[in-house]
């Protein structure tokens, strides 16, 4: 496999479950990203971890929580979320910060919350 | 004022004309810039990175104006295949600090 993989690619959840988004990336990169995407609205940033530690936590709720075990794989693990938590959450990679190549993104998870 | 705007659109572009639209940032010390390109439900994939002195990728144009915070993107002879979202990306030397633009929506038309 190559890219950037996510699973799974469709999640329905209810409020009171809790679930998890997998991300895995074969481009060898450093740098791992997730990032919420609502209807017409820029991309937020949610976490960032470098080198398997998080560097960077906008402000998101608790009750999303990331993972990321070594560099390849990231987690975002879910519980008792709200209806307006229903987005598509991408996964992204970099090598380093990314201001030369850009990032890599996968292809999404589309979560709605019931 | 947002760190990233673009214009929405959508702009409607006759299959073969050329279209070309901006996107303005706030951030002075902004360091690199990039335009990336995201089809409906899909994930964003870099279309291209948008150096100093302007640069060109086949049909695509990209240029960067410093003194008036803005980048720039022109597409010409626009095929049915280019409609698409276009975001505009600008970041700092800094952790997870790309800004996105919300995107500007291209439609070529037959």
């Amino acid at each position: 496999e190559t890219g950037v993989t996510q699973t799974p690619r469709h999640l329905v959840m209810g409020m009171t479950n809790k679930k998890s988004l997998k991300c895995e990336q074969h481009l060898g990169h450093n740098a791992m990203y997730w990032y919420k995407q609502s209807a017409k609205k820029p991309l937020e940033l949610m976490f960032v971890y470098s080198l398997e530690e998080r560097v960077e936590n906008n402000s998101v709720p608790s009750r999303f929580s990331p993972e990321c075990p070594n560099s390849s794989h990231l987690f975002l693990h879910l519980h008792t979320l709200q209806p307006e938590d229903s987005a598509l959450y991408l996964c992204a990679s970099s090598q380093d910060r990314g201001n030369n190549y850009g990032y890599t993104f996968g292809s999404g998870t589309r979560l709605t919350v019931v | 004022r947002k760190e990233v705007e673009q214009d929405p659109g959508p702009f409607n572009v006759p299959e073969g004309a050329t279209v070309a639209f901006n996107c303005t940032y706030s951030n002075s010390a902004s360091q690199s810039f990039f335009w990336y390109r995201q089809d409906c439900r899909k994930e964003p994939k870099l279309l291209m990175s948008v150096y100093s002195s302007g640069n060109e990728d086949g049909r695509f144009t990209a240029q960067l104006n410093r003194a008036s915070q803005y980048i720039s993107l022109l597409i010409r002879d626009s095929k049915l295949s280019d409609s698409a979202t276009y975001l505009c990306v600008v970041t700092t030397d800094s952790w997870g600090k790309f800004q996105f633009g919300a995107g500007t929506q291209v439609v070529v038309t037959p």
